[in-house]
C-alpha cells in the first residue's frame, strides 16, 4: 500500500531552526510537495522536489532522496507565524497526491 | 498566480437538507478538479477527482449518490452534499489543475466549512 509518514507534532523556539522529516512508500513517484496549513485554512504551497537534493527558498528549504524515500522541510529563523501544520504529499504514478497526516509545529517565544 | 475560489466559505444547514459548494478557477482553465474533506486535526482526504465533461471518479468509501459532483465547464466544479447529516460536518477543499500546465501544478481553494445541525 501507499504510505506517508511524518511526526505528529514538533515544538521549536522562535529564531531557531527546525527540520520536519517525511518518509514515503508509493506506487510510482512524480514529485514530493510540502504545504503549510494554518488552522481553519486551506493548504498553501511551499515546495516541490522531483530530483534529489536541496531546494532553498528563503527561510524554507526542502530536501529529497528518492533512493531512501525521504524528504525533509527545513525552517530557519523561526517566527511565531510559522506555527502551523506542515503537510508532506507525494504525487504517484497516476499524478494523484498521496497525503501525510501532517506535522503540527508549535513555536514558543 | 493561479487563483481558485470557493463559495460559500462557510455554511450551516439543517439535517436532511442539501448543500451545494462551488469551486471556480478564476484566471485559468482547469481540466481536472479535486475535492477533499478534512476533519479536525486530520489530514486531507481525497473524495473525488472530476474531469470537465465527464463523470467524477470517487475514492473508495465515498458515496457518489450522496456527494454529487458536476464539472460542467473548465472553470467550475460543484459538490452537492445531499441529505446532509451532522457527520458530514467538515472542511471541504477543492483544488484545480491547469489545462496546459505541468502535471504537478495544483491550486487550492480557500475551503468551505460545513456545519450540519
Amino acid at each position: 500500500g501507499q504510505n506517508i509518514d511524518q511526526p505528529t507534532e514538533m515544538t521549536a523556539t522562535e529564531g531557531a531552526i527546525v527540520q520536519i522529516n517525511c518518509t514515503y512508500q508509493t506506487s510510482g513517484f512524480n514529485g514530493l510537495f510540502w504545504y503549510q496549513q494554518h488552522a481553519g485554512e486551506a493548504p498553501t504551497f511551499l515546495s516541490y522536489n522531483v530530483l534529489d537534493g536541496l531546494e532553498e527558498k528563503g527561510r524554507f528549504s526542502s530536501f529529497l532522496s528518492r533512493s531512501k524515500g525521504y524528504s525533509y522541510l527545513l525552517l530557519k529563523e523561526l517566527q511565531m507565524k510559522d506555527s502551523a501544520s506542515y503537510l508532506c504529499a507525494v504525487m504517484d504514478s497516476n499524478y494523484q497526491l498521496i497525503w501525510g497526516a501532517g506535522t503540527k509545529l508549535i513555536i514558543k517565544p | 498566480g493561479a487563483v481558485v475560489s470557493q463559495h460559500p466559505s462557510w455554511v450551516i444547514c439543517k439535517s436532511g437538507t442539501s448543500v451545494k459548494i462551488e469551486c471556480r478557477s478564476l484566471d485559468f482553465q482547469a481540466t481536472t478538479m479535486f475535492w477533499y474533506r478534512q476533519f479536525p486535526k486530520q489530514s486531507l482526504m481525497l473524495m473525488a477527482t472530476s474531469n470537465e465533461g465527464s463523470k467524477a471518479t470517487y475514492e473508495q468509501g465515498v458515496e457518489k449518490d450522496k456527494f454529487l459532483i458536476n464539472h460542467a465547464s473548465l472553470t467550475l466544479s460543484t459538490l452537492t452534499v445531499t441529505s446532509a447529516h451532522p457527520e458530514d460536518s467538515s472542511f471541504y477543499i477543492c483544488s484545480a489543475r491547469e489545462v496546459s500546465g505541468r502535471a504537478y501544478e495544483q491550486y487550492f481553494g480557500p475551503g468551505t466549512r460545513l456545519t450540519v445541525t
